[in-house]
């Protein structure tokens, strides 16, 4: 199994709304992470969890909460979101951080969740 | 910091005829290398890595890249392309980071191929 599962595929919500993203993988794998998407743009990093610990925030408006439950889920909480926050928000999933162990494997991701903020 | 440059936003080729996309990357070390396709509103699959040892990398698909070191170049090459290879692919860049992994995208380039 090499599949990284979001829900919802499909989100719209209004400003006021909190909601959340999931994420699941059953690969085994130690680092999970956010990218968000805008249309015709290539994906940006926002965080990076890796052993369930965030590791990387890059910047981002804490209006996006990340959690990582456990080592098979990664949950991203919305709340109060503008218009422009409006993308394809993309999780994925590596074995684990690059040089632990000397490893260093690719990113599995997941179809995504398309999200509109109204 | 790691950047990585895609030339060419589109790109339109008939069925049946060669490919190559280009992809130039700015990084201090050995970088490591990937290309990622995209089909409208889906995610990102995994076409070829590069990490180290021979420089000619063979992916899924049928595609091929070529990682140069004296041009800073990670060129993605399929011999013949099948009309569903129309999509976005991304060139991309990973830096080792002590707290993680940080992919780094290309803009992308857009594959259109003609019947």
């Amino acid at each position: 199994d090499t599949e990284v599962t979001q829900t919802p595929k499909h989100l719209v919500m209004g400003m006021t709304n909190k909601k959340s993203l999931k994420c699941e993988q059953h690969m085994g794998h130690r680092a999970m992470y956010w990218y968000k998407q805008k249309a015709k743009k290539p994906p940006e990093l926002m965080f990076v969890y890796s052993y369930e610990k965030l590791s990387i925030n890059e910047s981002v408006p804490s209006r996006f909460s990340p959690e990582c439950p456990n080592s098979s889920l990664l949950n991203l909480h919305l709340h109060a979101l503008q218009p422009e926050d409006s993308a394809l928000y993309l999780c994925a999933s590596s074995q684990t951080v690059w040089g632990v162990e000397g490893v260093v494997t690719e990113a599995f991701f997941g179809q995504g969740t398309r999200l509109t903020v109204v | 910091a790691q950047s990585v440059t895609q030339p060419d936003i589109h790109i339109t080729v008939s069925e049946g005829a060669s490919l190559e996309l280009r992809c130039n990357y700015s990084y201090g070390a050995t970088p490591y290398l990937f290309w990622y396709v995209q089909s409208p509103g889906q995610g990102l699959q995994l076409l070829l890595k590069y990490f180290s040892g021979d420089t000619l990398v063979q992916g899924i698909k049928g595609f091929e890249a070529e990682f140069k070191r004296s041009q800073s170049s990670f060129n993605l090459r399929k011999p013949s392309v099948h009309w569903s290879d129309a999509a976005e692919y991304f060139c991309a860049v990973g830096e080792n980071e002590a707290a993680g992994n940080k992919l780094t995208f290309g803009g992308g380039t857009r594959v259109l191929v003609k019947p």
